[in-house]
């Protein structure tokens, strides 16, 4: 069955430093990946997402990549802030739904 | 502003009653979701609709329902809560463009089950 995974170990990195969040899917071939941004007690919310055409994408201090053949999306965080500590997520198209990875959880000490 | 919103934001529930959950959203979106989720499982989803009528099931659909009368709600409806549906149940919204779904997110309902 399709799956998506990221990794559930918490991402712990100094202010000013880059944080890079794996995802990485099996058993399909999703037409593009998003990512979100999850804060305790609240809803995700919406960053970026990348097409499977696109190698990289960016917003501001946000990049994502997609690589097909390593079935793998990388996310980063450059000069990272205290501010972008959250659970981030990421989600995969499936026949009009989105699959959600379990999430990794990102701490940026000051 | 548009928005979506999810009642009641917290509930306690016996064993056994139905419960409802509601979910309501201004955005006009033709999609609607329902996700539980749960430590260790991320999102999961429920029960997920394209439009008004349209109801259809998800991964974990087992012991919850749905029905989409308009376009702003879709209210989900445990039949005989379980402790096994103790979680986070998230409502989200979308709107299908160029084959791309961004989907907005209410807040969340924490649902406990005794």
């Amino acid at each position: 069955s399709q799956k998506i995974e990221q990794n559930s170990e918490a991402l712990n990195i100094q202010e000013g430093k880059t944080a890079t969040l794996t995802c990485n899917y099996t058993n399909y071939s999703p037409a593009y990946l998003q990512w979100y941004r999850q804060d305790p007690g609240r809803g995700p919310v919406f960053l970026l997402l990348i097409r499977e055409n696109e190698k990289e994408k960016r917003k501001e201090r946000l990049k994502v990549t997609f690589d097909t053949t390593l079935k793998q999306s990388l996310f980063h965080i450059t000069a990272s802030q205290p501010a972008d500590s959250a659970t981030y997520l990421c989600a995969m198209d499936s026949s009009y739904k989105l699959i959600f990875g379990s999430g990794t959880r990102l701490l940026v000490r000051p | 502003d548009a928005e979506i919103t999810q009642s009641p934001r917290h509930k306690i529930t016996e064993t056994g009653r139905q419960v409802t959950l509601a979910c309501h959203q201004t955005w006009n979106h033709n999609n609607m979701f329902w996700y539980r989720q749960d430590l260790g499982h991320g999102l999961r989803l429920i029960h997920y609709s394209y439009g008004v009528h349209d109801t259809n099931k998800g991964e974990v659909s087992d012991g919850y329902s749905v029905s989409r009368s308009n376009t702003e709600d879709l209210p989900l409806t445990l039949e005989s809560a379980a402790s096994s549906q103790t979680s986070v149940y998230f409502c989200a919204s979308s709107e299908m463009l160029a084959g791309v779904d961004e989907q907005y997110f209410g807040p969340g309902t924490r649902l406990t089950v005794t």
